[in-house]
């Protein structure tokens, strides 16, 4: 059965600080690893996917990085700002197609 | 382009009630998938429909279960309500047919049922 650890479950950074957030994962079998970002009460934002066969995907100040062998994905933000608070979870999918999701970085960017 | 609307977004109900929750997914997505949040339990997968048909299902009672429509549109209904069902169910849509290693998923805001 696929887990996934989110680690730190909480961060509080000044703006402007470059942040890395950890995910790992048991089983290397996957297909893809997408990262979200939920506000509040909200629904997931999706932010990037990687499939299996990529090392990494940029998207703005936005960087992840996946390394199946050792089952490890980063979310590397880069000049944090305070709109970046939010919780950030990040999913694997595997053969069973069933997505299973860590239990999220509480993030706080304060001004 | 009008993104995942999920209606309605707040319910109370008491135990032993049914509900139903309606999901109307991007234009043109197919697959349409459903999770539970919880404080506790983290996010879960519910089921996911694609065409009509449901081609996966997590770990949840019978209780729980859920159709699609020929547009696309779907619903999930839960019966004989407990407290531990109490949640933010959340829906998803996607393109592409489930099993595809490029399958963005775009979330709805979530319906937040309170069972009392």
């Amino acid at each position: 059965k696929q887990e996934v650890t989110q680690i730190p479950a909480a961060l509080s950074v000044p703006e402007g600080e470059n942040l890395v957030l950890n995910c790992s994962f048991t089983d290397s079998a996957i297909y893809n690893l997408q990262w979200f970002r939920q506000d509040p009460g909200k629904g997931l934002t999706s932010l990037l996917l990687i499939q299996s066969s990529q090392r990494e995907q940029t998207s703005g100040r936005l960087n992840a990085s996946l390394d199946k062998s050792s089952g490890r994905s980063t979310l590397y933000i880069a000049a944090s700002q305070p709109g970046d608070s939010a919780t950030y979870l990040c999913a694997v999918s595997g053969g069973s197609y069933i997505p299973t999701f860590g239990r999220g970085t509480s993030l706080i960017v304060h001004p | 382009k009008a993104g995942v609307t999920q209606t309605p977004r707040y319910l109370i109900k008491t135990r032993g009630q049914q509900v139903t929750l309606s999901c109307s997914p991007i234009s043109g997505h197919r697959s349409v998938s459903w999770y539970q949040q919880t404080p506790g339990q983290g996010l879960q997968f519910l089921f996911e429909y694609f065409s009509e048909t449901q081609r996966n299902k997590g770990n949840f009672p019978g209780r729980f279960s859920g159709r699609q429509f020929s547009n696309s549109r779907s619903e999930m209904n839960v019966s004989t309500l407990e407290l531990g069902d109490s949640a933010l169910y959340l829906c998803a849509s996607s393109l592409r047919s489930p099993g595809s290693r490029e399958n963005i998923q775009y979330f709805g805001a979530g319906t937040r049922l309170s069972v009392l």
